[in-house]
């Protein structure tokens, strides 16, 4: 009963190259999220998006974009890839409204490296 | 921004003592506080949450309390059990009732269940 996927579990990429994460999502959800996850550094937030062709910036949004075409899928693109980028990446959801119920639903994770 | 502290960062209780996890947070108009576990190789996900009308709040084996004025709010663990092994993350955000909020995540504690 996977409801947040991530099209890959691991992922190897060069420097330089353009990265393409995708993150789709069955439960309807308004609002998603991409964060990444780092040893001794918990998640930290890239960016997130409310509502079709919209987002904002999270925490880090440095060397990364996002884009978000239809309400179920949300991309993470690194333009170029650099070492430093090297990290596991998480998608998650949630609903507009808390009072609905539930926190973020997660990804199982895309784990990449640049090499 | 908001920013979460948490404590400690290793955390080993014999099985069938109690564990607590602390957390602080900075931006006093945050509303709303998650508890995610992680296990091994697996997704994040949530255990239980509480906001900020609420001081605390029960489920089961697992409580969690919340001081406003203090900003901290702590995980508490009873009758622990080898399944409780896992990193746990807490969280906190400002929901304003619409649109998305993203979350600021600790930097996790991993609880270690002695046998």
């Amino acid at each position: 009963d996977v409801k947040v996927t991530q099209s890959s579990r691991y992922l190897v990429k060069r420097t330089g190259e353009k990265v393409f994460l995708e993150c789709v999502q069955d439960m309807d959800h308004e609002n998603m999220f991409w964060y990444r996850q780092d040893p001794g550094l918990g998640l930290r937030l890239i960016y997130f998006s409310y509502d079709v062709k919209m987002k904002e910036k999270g925490d880090i949004p440095e060397g990364y974009s996002v884009s978000r075409e239809k309400k179920e899928r949300f991309s993470l693109i690194l333009e170029s890839a650099s070492t430093n980028q090297t990290s596991m990446y998480l998608c998650a959801s949630s609903p507009l409204s808390r009072s609905s119920g539930g926190g973020y639903t997660f990804g199982s994770g895309t784990r990449l490296t640049v090499v | 921004g908001e920013n979460v502290e948490q404590h400690p960062s290793t955390l080993s209780v014999q099985e069938g003592d109690s564990a607590v996890i602390k957390c602080t947070y900075s931006d006093s108009a945050s509303n709303y506080f998650p508890w995610y576990k992680q296990e091994l190789g697996k997704r994040p996900q949530l255990i239980i949450d509480i906001r900020s009308n609420v001081g605390e709040k029960k489920d089961q084996r697992i409580a969690v309390t919340l001081n406003k004025t203090a900003k901290h709010f702590s995980l508490h663990i009873t009758e622990t059990q080898p399944e409780d092994s896992a990193v746990y993350f807490c969280a906190a955000s400002m929901y304003s009732g619409g649109g998305a909020d993203g979350l600021t995540f600790g930097k996790g504690t991993h609880l270690i269940i002695q046998p």
